[in-house]
């Protein structure tokens, strides 16, 4: 079963650093495309950023441009957010998922479970 | 703020129908496809339906989507209690090289 499994959420204080990775498995990570997605406490979910599947082309949304960074490990089957200057807007589960596209179209699955970030201090 | 506007809740009867909303603009739906997510209480979003109408394997013909101008609608028939979940429209902006989502409904089965 393909799989995506985040880690690395963590309590941090505005301001602050911290790494969140995403480990594939049961399909050809290098092959495809990633994003991270977030869901703030009782809100929808917001798109944040992509990357291809070599790692040279990522897009960000405006709300975290210039403080995270993607990135990925495709000898380990890893996705990772550096995420900088964490402000209490950026308090979050932040999903990993998987982007296919094909004619135009583009879609999300499939989904990790996510990790929990709290900026607070 | 979400760019793509959904109905907070919908709600009906088990064996019903419900239809839920998409509203957006000329330069996000009215140009893209339009994929739907449901996410489960506690649980992953799960894709239920992309290129505005498709299903992926093994989501039931129950769950059916289509798309008109600027607008987006998920319909689901036969309405079980295990429906109950948010549900999410969602878009990829080629132009832009970003996503967007909907604030999400929250479905309620009486």
């Amino acid at each position: 079963e393909v799989q995506l499994v985040e880690s690395g959420g963590d309590l941090v204080q505005p301001g602050g650093s911290l790494r969140l990775s995403c480990a594939a498995s049961e399909f050809t990570f290098k092959n495809y495309e990633m994003n991270w997605v977030r869901q703030a406490p009782g809100k929808g979910l917001e798109w944040i950023s992509y990357i291809n599947g070599d790692g040279n082309t990522r897009y960000y949304a405006d709300s975290v441009k210039g403080r995270f960074t993607i990135s990925r490990d495709n000898a380990k089957k890893s996705l990772y957010l550096q995420m900088n200057s964490l402000r209490a807007e950026d308090t979050a589960v932040y999903h990993c998922a998987r982007v296919s596209f094909t004619g135009g179209d583009g879609w999300f699955d499939p989904w990790g479970q996510g990790t929990l970030v709290t900026v607070s201090s | 703020q979400s760019v793509l506007t959904q109905p907070p809740s919908v709600s009906a009867a088990p064996g019903q129908k419900v239809t839920i909303s998409c509203s957006g603009s000329s330069s996000n739906i009215g140009k893209n496809y339009v994929s739907w997510y449901q996410q489960l209480p506690g649980t992953a979003p799960k894709l239920l339906i992309y290129g505005n109408n498709k299903r992926p394997s093994g989501i039931p013909d129950r769950f059916s989507g289509s798309k008109s101008a600027t607008s987006a609608t998920l319909g689901i028939t036969g309405l079980q209690t295990g429906d109950e979940a948010d549900y999410y429209c969602g878009t990829w902006d080629s132009s832009l090289s970003a996503g967007f989502f909907g604030g999400g409904t929250k479905l309620t089965v009486l």
